[in-house]
């Protein structure tokens, strides 16, 4: 089992839609969560950190929950520009904080 | 450039032969990573480096892969006698300190190997 999972997608939405992505992370000791985005044949960035509390961010929301281990990003009025691959990210830090990548999912917001 | 330098970045070789490929961190970035990601894939973890402390080589695939680092500098990974399942794009990224979860990614080293 991958220590960190998402579904694959692809995920094809209409603009102005809602679309919500889950990941599961199989380490307890997981201990920092982030969103990466990818767009295509470019190289990742950091979209968002993930908060205990749940963050938001203009029409994004990072949740967490500990107990489940799984976090979420939702987006809500998806625009075109939106389309990319939306990697999950968790720190562990008894392996002296390295950060581990979830395979991402895609996302493809049509007119 | 203030970003994370790649290269070169790509590169066409033939099977058996061996490549070298080069990073250049942003200064002060105690942490390197290096990942691999075959076409359609996601991020295969290769290898961290964190400060002075031992290289975390656990995705390393093979013997045939290596990478080393001087310092909190350059970092060059070598594959020896290269496969056609070597072919990939391999994304160098390094992250300010330890456990900012901000990593820079350069744009990649692409790797095509015949």
């Amino acid at each position: 089992r991958k220590e960190v999972e998402q579904d694959p997608g692809p995920f094809n939405v209409p603009e102005g839609a809602t679309v919500a992505f889950n990941c599961t992370y199989s380490n307890s000791a997981s201990q920092s969560f982030f969103w990466y985005r990818q767009d295509c044949r470019k190289e990742p960035k950091l979209l968002m950190s993930v908060y205990s509390s749940g963050n938001e961010d203009g029409r994004f929301t990072a949740q967490l929950n500990r107990a489940s281990q799984y976090i979420s990003l939702l987006i809500r009025d998806s625009k075109l520009s939106d389309s990319a691959t939306y990697l999950c990210v968790v720190i562990r830090y008894n392996q002296g904080g390295k950060l581990i990548f979830g395979q991402g999912t895609e996302l493809s917001v049509k007119p | 450039g203030a970003g994370v330098s790649q290269s070169p970045s790509n590169k066409v070789t033939e099977k058996g032969k061996d490549v070298e490929l080069r990073c250049d961190p942003i200064s002060g970035h105690t942490a390197l990573y290096w990942y691999r990601q075959r076409l359609g894939q996601g991020l295969e973890f290769l290898i961290y480096f964190q400060g002075n402390s031992a290289p975390d080589k656990s995705g390393l695939p093979s013997d045939r892969f290596s990478a080393e680092r001087t310092g909190e500098s350059v970092s060059t990974l070598t594959i020896q006698r290269t496969q056609q399942e070597d072919s990939a794009v391999y994304l160098c990224a390094s992250e300010q300190g330890m456990r900012t979860g901000e990593l820079f990614f350069g744009e990649g080293s692409r790797l095509t190997v015949l």
